[in-house]
């Protein structure tokens, strides 16, 4: 089955415990992403990577980084999370803009609450 | 960066009456539109999408519309189903790989 997966589904961490968001996609997507959402604000985007060693900030990168030494790979970490990184993560990933194929696929979130 | 504004935040409509919900984005550069459905607890999936270089795209109950010239579309749902109920999002991206992303609306429709 065709599909984002992420890991942990849900995590309560303390302030400056560093932690990792995986996510990983089975359809050789090139391009993948980073949200988080929050209430009355929407999607916003962090992070988004166009193919493998290749990554640009989104809107709201600031406490985040990424790595893509994969393809199917596109982990997020926050190395010193605060409370105002308490949100929901999505990530998601498309067949990438050079096959002129936009659609975002998304995994299911991750709830992260930091104390 | 680009900013779009979504609007209404929450929509309420009778079952098989219609539902509109209005975007409108600042960089003309922005190519391509699409609309993202969340059901409560689910991920965001595409609904529809329109690129710049059309007008109008239909898909059963849902169109969407674009207007360039004043960077504003919409969403269109006829015929409206308690199914349709959740939180809509619509989208504008210049690059392809930025998304800007509306604030939601809530849809509710009542049976």
């Amino acid at each position: 089955e065709a599909q984002v997966t992420q890991n942990p589904r849900y995590l309560i961490t303390v302030t400056g415990k560093k932690l990792t968001v995986t996510c990983s996609q089975n359809m050789n997507h090139e391009y993948m992403s980073w949200y988080r959402q929050d209430p009355g604000l929407g999607l916003r985007q962090i992070y988004y990577s166009m193919n493998v060693e290749v990554t640009d900030k989104g809107d709201v990168p600031e406490g985040y980084k990424v790595s893509r030494k994969e393809k199917r790979n596109f982990p997020l970490i926050l190395e010193s999370p605060s409370p105002n990184q308490t949100s929901l993560y999505f990530c998601a990933s498309s067949l990438g803009r050079s096959s002129g194929a936009n659609v975002l696929t998304f995994g299911a979130g991750s709830r992260l609450t930091v104390l | 960066g680009e900013n779009v504004e979504q609007h209404p935040s929450t929509l309420s409509v009778q079952e098989g009456d219609s539902a509109v919900i209005k975007c409108t984005y600042s960089d003309s550069a922005s190519n391509y539109f699409p609309w993202y459905k969340q059901e409560l607890g689910k991920r965001p999936q595409l609904i529809i999408d329109i690129r710049s270089n059309v007008g109008e795209k239909k898909d059963q109950r849902i169109a969407v519309t674009l207007n360039k010239t004043a960077k504003h579309f919409s969403l269109h749902i006829t015929e409206t189903q308690p199914e349709d109920s959740a939180v809509y999002f619509c989208a504008a991206s210049p690059t392809g790989n930025q998304f800007y992303f509306g604030t939601g609306t809530s849809l509710t429709v009542i049976p």
